[in-house]
């Protein structure tokens, strides 16, 4: 089935750093979703992509459609607190003839920790 | 802003008894599903809902598992008879259509003994 793979599996920054991370998948996908979950939470949209090579900004977070379609990167600007969190990258299982968000298949998510 | 709702938020039941796990999806949505995450790994598509009948379903939704949207507000997924291994995160998720993202449920934890 369809794999999504992220990188890295977590990360330990401090506050105010910026913080890369991304998503690669042997399937060619329409539409990129990043998610994060907080403890307790469901996942969360934070932005969503839907043609190659588009670049997206939700405040101090800017994420990218790959131009090969099979891989996206989210980025966070100036980390703070409140970031801590599971974020996963998302995509939509494509239907003949078009693309549909039925199933959605996730990556394994990378936990992202932000010291004061 | 709207959002999908899900009761209960914890649902402790003996291995082989029934449990039915409830959603409120954002109500101008027409699209539901519902996933799992079991602890510590990603979250796991199980089924699609859509014009009351099922859409797609995953292996996992075998024969134990079923869904039923029993009023214009409700969505509900049913375990016949639990096992351990149902342990898990249960989240509900909406959409308006076909076309647009999912919206999650803050989960329902279920806890098997």
């Amino acid at each position: 089935g369809q794999q999504l793979n992220q990188s890295p599996q977590s990360m330990f920054i401090q506050e105010g750093e910026d913080v890369s991370m991304n998503c690669t998948s042997s399937s060619i996908f329409n539409t990129w979703l990043w998610y994060k979950q907080e403890p307790g939470e469901g996942p969360v949209l934070l932005i969503a992509l839907y043609k190659a090579g588009e670049l997206t900004s939700n405040g101090r977070l800017t994420a990218q459609f790959g131009i090969t379609r099979k891989d996206s990167f989210l980025n966070i600007s100036a980390s703070i607190p409140s970031d801590v969190g599971i974020y996963f990258c998302a995509g939509p299982l494509n239907n003949a003839g078009g693309t549909s968000y039925g199933k959605l298949t996730f990556g394994q998510g990378t936990i992202l920790t932000v010291h004061p | 802003e709207p959002e999908v709702t899900q009761t209960p938020s914890h649902q402790v039941t003996q291995m082989g008894q029934e449990v039915i796990l409830r959603c409120v999806p954002i109500s101008n949505h027409l699209y539901f599903y519902w996933y799992r995450q079991i602890l510590g790994q990603k979250v796991e598509f199980l089924v699609s809902f859509y014009n009351n009948e099922i859409s797609e379903k995953s292996e996992i939704f075998d024969d134990q598992f079923s869904v039923e949207r029993p009023d214009g507000s409700n969505f509900t997924l049913k375990i016949r008879s639990t096992k351990l291994e149902d342990s898990a995160m249960y989240f509900c998720a909406s959409s308006d259509d076909g076309f647009q993202p999912q919206h999650f449920g803050d989960g329902t934890r279920l806890s098997i003994l």
